[in-house]
């Protein structure tokens, strides 16, 4: 089946910093889409990107697809403290429906 | 706008027992996903509705789970009886087309 592999697995930054990280996969994919989740809470939707190529912001995190479908990235511009939590790459393929493969994550942490 | 909504968000019961968790979801979508979130698995997928229709059960543990959808506004997840490597969070989501919103989560402890 098909395999998103997300890299890092775990960040710590210092606040101000930028972080950067990317998903790939072994095969093609539709959609890709960026979450965020919070202690406690469930995934929230931060950047959905639909078009190859296609780069995406929102606020200070800038998010694209890649030209070959098979990879995304998503950039975090002057980190605060509130970045933290785990970020889940995710893509859809329009083979199976709506149903969605995810990363295993990043857990991204900011000393202030 | 109420965003998907799931109760209760935390329960803890004894080995054995029945475990119901509800969902609404997103008024106009027509996919719904559960999903079982452990630090061991990571993010799995355990049940997928489109229409109301379970289209993909493949990622259902066991035949301890169950999940309806009786209507487009409700959903169900049962686990019976429950034990405890059950314990984890589950959610659910909805989506439209393949961007899914989630809800916040149930957290549940078998003892």
């Amino acid at each position: 089946g098909q395999q998103l592999n997300q890299s890092p697995q775990s960040m710590f930054i210092q606040e101000g910093e930028d972080v950067s990280m990317n998903c790939t996969s072994s095969s093609i994919f539709n959609t890709w889409l960026w979450y965020k989740q919070d202690p406690g809470e469930g995934p929230v939707l931060l950047i959905a990107l639909y078009k190859a190529g296609e780069l995406t912001s929102n606020g200070r995190l800038t998010a694209q697809f890649g030209i070959t479908r098979k990879d995304s990235f998503l950039n975090i511009s002057a980190s605060i403290p509130s970045d933290v939590g785990i970020y889940f790459c995710a893509g859809q393929d329009n083979n199976a429906g709506n149903m969605l493969t995810f990363g295993g994550g990043t857990r991204l942490m900011v000393k202030p | 706008d109420a965003g998907v909504i799931q109760s209760p968000r935390h329960e803890v019961t004894e080995m054995g027992q029945e475990v119901t968790l509800r969902c609404k979801p997103i008024s106009g979508h027509n996919s719904l996903f559960w999903y079982r979130q452990t630090m061991m698995r990571g993010l799995e997928l355990l049940i997928y509705f489109n229409n109301n229709v379970p289209i993909d059960d493949s990622g259902m543990p066991e035949d301890r789970f169950s999940a309806k959808m009786p209507n487009a506004s409700f959903s169900t997840l049962k686990i019976q009886p429950s034990e405890p490597r059950d314990s984890a969070v589950y959610f659910c989501a909805s989506s439209w087309r393949a961007t899914q919103y989630f809800g916040p989560g149930t957290r549940l402890t078998v003892l």
